[in-house]
This record gives structure tokens, sequence and C-alpha cells, in this order.
């Protein structure tokens, strides 16, 4: 079975610009969670969708959103874009029952 | 407001080494503990689920164990091997489950041929 598959990998963003990161869940997983992880620190906890709703959001500005579509894959969008956005974007989707959580290979988000 | 510490935070041990990596969180009131292993610019890789009615949980060389009214749990790694080397992070979900994950900063580990 496929693991949760994240896209694009690599991205390089200009100040300013906007961004899309993309995110499919394991199969049968219902809820999908974004975070944000720099440089010798643990990932932050972005957004968390179950069954197309948001169902919690960290402390993070405006300039993020996020949605889920019918087949409960989900985009992270990032306005506005500034150099401390750049980090590790990581999406995470999880079992209803057990609630472990699987990680993607995560999206390198470098502002310049 | 949950905190998770885990120390230390970086350590380096000869090959076949037995150790320890230790995880703190402040709110006792969890739902499970995740330990992940997470090599360089990767993403992470569940190891390790503790329910908070369990006590530890075992696969391989692996065996975490949780106190949950005391806030502390352990990653013990059996005979450490170079391909062991990586950052270990754990993290815990509060109430319900269905609950965003809170992290520690991670401890990096290397283990030296």
């Amino acid at each position: 079975d496929a693991g949760v598959t994240q896209s694009p990998t690599h991205l390089i963003k200009t100040r300013g610009q906007h961004v899309t990161l993309r995110c499919s869940p394991i199969s049968g997983h219902k809820s999908v969670s974004w975070y944000q992880q720099v440089l010798g620190q643990g990932p932050q906890f972005i957004f968390q969708y179950y069954e197309k709703e948001e169902r919690g959001r960290g402390n993070f500005p405006d300039r993020f959103s996020a949605r889920q579509f019918p087949n409960y894959s989900s985009e992270l969008n990032v306005n506005a874009l500034l150099l401390g956005d750049s980090a590790l974007y990581l999406c995470a989707s999880s079992h209803t029952g057990t609630y472990e959580a699987f990680f993607g290979q995560g999206t390198r988000l470098t502002v310049v | 407001k949950q905190e998770v510490t885990q120390i230390p935070a970086a350590l380096s041990v000869p090959e076949g080494e037995n150790l320890v990596l230790n995880c703190s969180f402040t709110d006792s009131a969890i739902y499970n503990l995740q330990w992940f292993r997470q090599d360089p610019g990767k993403g992470l890789t569940s190891l390790l689920l503790i329910q908070s009615s369990q006590r530890e949980q075992t696969s391989g060389r692996l065996n975490a164990s949780l106190d949950k009214s005391s806030g502390r749990s352990t990653l013990y790694i059996a005979a450490s091997q170079p391909g062991d080397s990586a950052t270990y992070l754990c993290a815990v979900a509060r109430n319900s489950g269905n609950t965003p994950l809170v992290f520690g900063k991670g401890t990096r580990l290397s283990v030296i041929a």
C-alpha cells in the first residue's frame, strides 16, 4: 500500500509569492494534519482536517490556509511568503481508532 | 499547555551498545505517545505507538515504555548499529486521540562503527 505522498518534494519561492503544497493520505485515512519543521526543532502543528472539516489550527498567521477534498487529499496554501517560512512542511494521516500518525517525506520550501 | 522535552539532545555511542532515549511531558492527560525516526532532510517514520492504557511496546530491537502518571517515556535500543544513526522524536496526542501531536525537539543519535 502507498504511504502518505507529498508534492512537490522541493521548491524555491521568492518573498511575497504564494505556494501550494499537496498531500495524499494513506487509503482509508480520513484525518490529515500539516506540520512545519524548522532546522533543529520538532514539527509544529499548523492544521488538522477530518472528513473535510477543519478540526484544529495551530498558532500560525492567516497567511496559512488549508483544505481537504472529498477524496481526503489536502492542500496547504501560504500567501505573501516570508523568509521565515522556509522549512520542511510535513503532512500526516492517521487511522481512526488507533490514531497512529503516518508522515509523508515532506516538502522542503526555501524562500529567497 | 503540553510541553515535551527530550534528553539528551545528542548522543554518540559505539556500535553494539545498548542505549536509552528519554522523553518527558508536562500534562499526563494523553491519549497516546509515538516515537518517530527522522533521517536528515526526510520525513518521519513511525517506530512505536503506545496507547495511554499500555506500559510498553516492542518492535525488534526497540522497546518503548510509558509512565503516564510521571509524564515519562523511554525508548530502549538494543545492540545499536550504524544504521540506527538518525534523530529520534517523541510526540504525544492529548484527550481523544484525534488531536494534533505535540513534539519534542528530538535526540540526534550517532552510532560509530
